[in-house]
């Protein structure tokens, strides 16, 4: 959707590595910000979200980081492993439309 | 219901003909949406209803597009005149008041144009 931009659109790292993917959003009054990972063949799962009236949410080794004035939050995952690998989608609503937009995904690849 | 469930899971269709997708939301849920999901694009938004709205066709390309709501927690996808670029994955979605609020996935229903 063109109100989410996510980047990068593809990700190696090496497994116990940290992989950071980053999403912005044009809509100055969404509130909420969910990240999904989505396995081959498979319904996306919501994995975090986080709220605007927060910065940082942590669970376990998932992390979102969210900076409203920048209008862009992002996804922090530590001690990558190799489940980890999927695609992660971003997603914030736009209210003027009622609408949810998710950016265009990340493919992440932990190798071995 | 446990979940939000489509089907069918897998459909082919020749080009031209219009398809009828089905999803089954979680009961009490007030919002389902419809996206579609192809390769290098991610998921784009095609429609969506609240469940004072029986048909609603807001989604884009437009026109070809509409989400029937029957009953509160059923809604239907049609597609007119398919065409080979219709080839994607659909997925409906649902949350229990608005875009605040999480979304419950379906397994999605992979549509093939041929």
């Amino acid at each position: 959707g063109e109100n989410v931009e996510q980047h990068p659109s593809t990700l190696s790292v090496q497994e116990g590595d940290s992989a950071v993917i980053k999403c912005t959003y044009s809509d100055s009054a969404s509130n909420y910000f969910p990240w999904y990972k989505q396995e081959l063949g498979k319904r996306p799962q919501l994995i975090i979200d986080i709220r605007s009236n927060v910065g940082e949410k942590k669970d376990q080794r998932i992390a979102v980081t969210l900076n409203k004035t920048a209008k862009h939050f992002s996804l922090h995952i530590t001690e990558t492993q190799p489940e980890d690998s999927a695609v992660y989608f971003c997603a914030a609503p736009l209210y003027n439309f009622n609408k949810f937009y998710f950016g265009s995904g990340t493919k992440l690849n932990v190798k071995p | 219901g446990a979940g939000v469930s489509q089907s069918p899971r897998y459909k082919v269709a020749k080009r031209g003909r219009d398809v009828a997708l089905r999803c089954d939301s979680i009961s009490g849920h007030v919002t389902l949406y419809w996206y579609r999901q192809t390769l290098g694009q991610g998921s784009e938004v095609l429609t969506y209803s609240q469940s004072d709205a029986q048909r609603d066709k807001s989604g884009r390309p437009s026109g070809r597009f509409s989400a029937e709501r029957p009953e509160r927690s059923v809604s239907t996808l049609k597609i007119q005149r398919t065409e080979q670029g219709d080839s994607a994955v659909y997925l409906c979605a649902s949350t229990s008041i608005g875009p605040s609020e999480k979304l419950f996935f379906g397994s999605g229903t992979q549509l093939s144009v041929l």
